[in-house]
């Protein structure tokens, strides 16, 4: 594809309720990251998977946050229980599994939990 | 996490006037200095990086100075334009694993 995508674009829930979040990461691109922002703030790391693995899930808040992969292609990341703490904009990049590669973000979800 | 302090939190700069943004970092192991620009509602994008064997990057208006002793990194844009109105966000990474560590990002504003 022309590039990464992630939808939904928005997602509105209620307190308590499950979410999935899907990324589609550019084709070929063996390494996957979903990273977190806040409101005004930085990007803060999630998880990395590297084809469908995830060596370094160290980023993840809890344990009602969890991701899986399948292959070299879509990821979906999975929020349970949710709270108004997890309202922020999930994001989404893919790279070549190189040494600095370049990052290449989605637009992200902008999830809002009520 | 390993930090990256980034500041100052919001910049106005006049149009053609240079903009300055400066990040510091803790670990000395990290080997890879990025730059991203964002828009509101959209993702980040890359726009310039910088590895610790050199002393500046420059790309077209946009420049990195590195200083490997301070453990600091800036990024400078020349003949500011109002479309560079954006948030940068400088970042960090360590090893041949592109996990980025982030500073709290810049918001510019470029006035006419």
């Amino acid at each position: 594809g022309a590039g990464v995508s992630q939808s939904p674009s928005n997602k509105v829930t209620e307190k308590g309720k499950d979410v999935e979040l899907r990324c589609d990461p550019i084709s070929g691109h063996t390494a996957l990251y979903w990273y977190r922002q806040r409101l005004g703030q930085g990007l803060e790391f999630l998880i990395y998977f590297q084809g469908n693995s995830a060596p370094d899930k160290s980023g993840l808040p809890s344990d009602r946050f969890s991701a899986e992969r399948t292959g070299e292609s879509v990821s979906t990341l999975t929020i349970q229980r949710t709270q108004q703490e997890d309202s922020a904009v999930y994001l989404c990049a893919s790279s070549l599994l190189l040494a600095g590669a370049e990052q290449f973000f989605g637009p992200g979800t902008r999830l809002t939990v009520l | 996490q390993q930090q990256v302090k980034q500041s100052p939190q919001s910049l106005i700069v006049q149009k053609g006037g240079i903009s300055i943004i400066n990040c510091a970092y803790e670990n000395t192991a990290f080997d890879y200095f990025p730059w991203y620009q964002q828009f509101p509602g959209k993702g980040p994008a890359l726009l310039i990086a910088i590895r610790p064997d050199v002393s500046e990057k420059k790309e077209g208006r946009f420049t990195i100075s590195f200083n490997k002793s301070a453990k600091q990194f800036s990024l400078h844009i020349m003949d500011s334009q109002p479309g560079d109105s954006a948030t940068y966000f400088c970042a960090a990474s360590k090893g041949g694993y592109n996990k980025l560590i982030f500073g709290a990002g810049t918001r510019l504003a470029v006035h006419p």
